[in-house]
């Protein structure tokens, strides 16, 4: 199985001020299609999960333009821009390239 | 407007079964893969199924391989999960996900307790 490992585990960010999460899998997440299939998905409390991006770095609809996703391989990163109140939750990585599909443990971004 | 709901959660002893159902709506159902994801309680997501559109392939997770069995009816618009011989760590919130690459909706979740 591949596994996704994501840090840091726990973000205390000031608002406005940017915030980085980094996934690395255990095996590159290139398909044999060429495509790479890792998404950033955000679950805010009490709520469902929500996809951010897709294909690394495809903000899905609705998504504000502060969030962005870059890498390749095997390490990827999301970023955001400036943190705003409502971006509080955890965050996942996942990859969909090799069965089974796998998650990484969640990065919790709280503010300071 | 996508709208996927979960419905079929609830308390059941070891070794129990249940089948967990998703309406969805707001899209060409039979066009796209759908997938279960689950969360147990205060614990991270865990990838649980997939099954391809219009009847295509089916795969799971090890952990459920054999006793549960993904299915869908294009002509209801729903989604299914059979669970059988379920375990303490069965218990979590089952998310009904639209798509397979890239899962782009997510439903409410349906509740699944696993206890005696």
């Amino acid at each position: 199985d591949i596994v996704m490992t994501q840090t840091p585990l726990s973000s205390p960010v000031t608002l406005g001020q940017p915030a980085s999460i980094s996934c690395r899998s255990s095996q590159s997440l290139v398909h044999s299609d060429g495509n790479t299939y890792l998404s950033w998905l955000q679950q805010r409390p009490g709520q469902p999960p929500r996809l951010l991006i897709y294909r690394v770095s495809n903000r899905f609809s609705g998504v504000p333009d502060r969030f962005s996703g870059s890498g390749a391989g095997t390490d990827f990163t999301l970023k955001i821009s400036r943190v705003e109140a409502e971006d509080v939750g955890i965050y996942y990585c996942m990859q969909a390239t090799q069965f089974p599909y796998t998650f990484g443990q969640g990065t919790k971004l709280e503010i300071k | 407007e996508v709208q996927l709901l979960e419905s079929g959660g609830g308390l059941v002893q070891p070794g129990g079964s249940l089948r967990l159902s998703c309406a969805a709506s707001g899209f060409i159902f039979s066009n796209y893969a759908m997938t279960w994801v689950r969360q147990a309680p205060g614990k991270g997501l865990e990838w649980v199924s997939v099954i391809g559109g219009s009847g295509g392939g089916a795969y799971y997770a090890d952990s459920v391989r054999g006793r549960f069995s993904i299915s869908r009816d294009d002509s209801k618009n729903t989604l299914y999960l059979q669970v059988n011989s379920l375990r303490a760590e069965d218990t979590a919130a089952y998310y009904c996900v639209r798509g397979r690459l890239s899962p782009d909706y997510w439903g409410q979740g349906a509740l699944v307790t696993v206890s005696s």
